[in-house]
């Protein structure tokens, strides 16, 4: 029972560097988001998709890019990490429209550091 | 905009004893779910509990209920017979396309 995987759990990126932050999911779920959590916070939508193809921007998408071209993937990039950048990510897919199902299934979450 | 406020920053109880968790939402919508999610300090998200918005019952899971009161737009939980591993942060969020969640609680359980 895979479920929700992201990988790296644990980054340190020095202020202009670039990574992503890889999410897959074996549930055949149609819908996925990202997540980020600062320390003390909860937890503020970056970007979601619907579908393969499909994205859309969320609360808080500046300095972020995503892409889905296959239903289980949905990677996340950073282009010119800052240190505003710092935090705990969460990647989390649900089979439909969280208001027809209610529930989200998270990763375990990827924290990045930004020095 | 929807928001979902949780007044509390820290709670504790005592084992065994009960605990009440406040939350309360802003919303123009009248179809939408409400969740508790529990996050422990293996930052694992974990789903407590769900209520929908057109159900008048309130949700039950064993040691966990809510008392949801729609025309306040508030949606506490309640802990009973709390245990030691209760112990963690918990949020609260509310939605219709996304999930919108609270600033977080953290329960400390005390044996």
């Amino acid at each position: 029972n895979a479920g929700v995987t992201q990988t790296p759990k644990f980054r340190i990126l020095k202020i202009g560097q670039s990574m992503t932050l890889q999410c897959t999911q074996d549930m055949n779920h149609n819908y996925m988001y990202w997540y980020r959590q600062d320390p003390g916070m909860g937890l503020k939508l970056i970007y979601y998709s619907v579908g393969a193809g499909i994205t859309d921007k969320g609360e808080v998408p500046n300095g972020y890019n995503v892409s889905r071209s296959t239903t289980e993937d949905f990677p996340l990039r950073l282009e010119l990490a800052a240190p505003s950048q710092t935090s705990v990510y969460f990647c989390a897919s649900s089979y439909s429209r969280v208001a027809n199902t209610g529930e989200l299934f998270f990763g375990e979450g990827s924290r990045l550091t930004v020095l | 905009a929807q928001t979902v406020t949780q007044s509390q920053p820290e709670m504790s109880v005592q084992e065994a004893e009960t605990v009440t968790l406040s939350c309360t939402y802003d919303t123009s919508e009248s179809d939408y779910y409400l969740f508790w999610y529990k996050q422990p300090p293996s930052r694992q998200m974990i789903l407590v509990i769900r209520q929908e918005a057109y159900k008048q019952q309130n949700a039950t899971e064993n040691r966990f209920s809510v008392n949801f009161q729609k025309a306040a737009k508030s949606f506490s939980l309640k802990i009973s017979d709390s245990q030691l591993g209760d112990a963690a942060m918990y949020f609260c969020a509310y939605n219709t396309d996304k999930l919108i969640f609270g600033t977080g609680t953290r329960l400390q359980v005390f044996p």
